[in-house]
């Protein structure tokens, strides 16, 4: 079957460094995304991973390691503006699916 | 504008109604997906597209359909709403088999 696991619920401090891990299980593997969705919003689309290792992009990193299906996104320099649902996706086949989040809470 | 819209944003209906939801897209994009979200369970597919001739069903297609009109539209139809559809549906689109998806502001809709 298919199976995308996040944590559900993550709190930080302002400044601080978050890593939000996702396990996966899916048939076919064309890349791995993470997206960014505040409250009541569309999600964002933050990163793409495809092959091993680690993708940078200012405050925001994710590491992916194919032959364990894992992932992580790293956010450094904690704003509280990222409080926020970090949503972990798996494109496989045709079609993309989604983990079911983690809520990020940014406290002071 | 939004490169990817949606209409109506919010909508509530009764039990039996039947309900559209519009999405119209101007990024050119020949692949546009219906998701629903509900909380605790992330976004799941409903149908989704890669031309106009082209229509698939998703994980949770049942009590669902779709039209693809054009290139730029594609709706989703609730033909007799009840009130476990209730939930915030988003359409979204991608340039290709591993692209990042694009999504509208979202639908809410509430089924009373």
């Amino acid at each position: 079957g298919q199976n995308i696991d996040q944590p559900t619920e993550m709190t930080a401090t302002e400044g601080a460094i978050v890593q939000i891990n996702c396990t996966y299980q899916t048939s076919g593997f064309n890349g791995l995304f993470w997206y960014q969705q505040h409250a009541g919003e569309a999600p964002t689309f933050l990163s793409y991973n495809v092959l091993d290792g680690l993708e940078e992009k200012g405050r925001f990193s994710s590491f992916l390691s194919r032959s364990k299906g894992y992932s992580y996104l790293l956010l450094k320099e904690l704003q509280m503006k990222d409080s926020a649902s970090y949503l972990c996706a798996v494109s496989g086949g045709f079609k993309t699916i989604f983990g079911a989040g983690t809520r990020l809470f940014v406290k002071a | 504008d939004a490169d990817v819209t949606q209409t109506p944003r919010n909508r509530i209906t009764k039990t039996g109604k039947r309900i559209m939801l519009e999405c119209s897209q101007t990024k050119g994009h020949d692949r546009m997906y219906w998701y629903r979200q509900d909380p605790g369970l992330g976004l799941q597919l409903i149908y989704y597209s890669f031309d106009v001739k082209d229509i698939n069903k998703g994980e949770i297609s049942d009590g669902y359909s779709v039209s693809r009109q054009a290139q730029a539209k594609f709706s989703l139809s609730l033909e007799s709403a009840i009130p476990n559809q209730t939930a915030l549906y988003f359409c979204a689109t991608s340039s290709g088999r591993a692209g990042e998806l694009f999504f509208g502001e979202g639908s809410r809709l509430t089924v009373l």
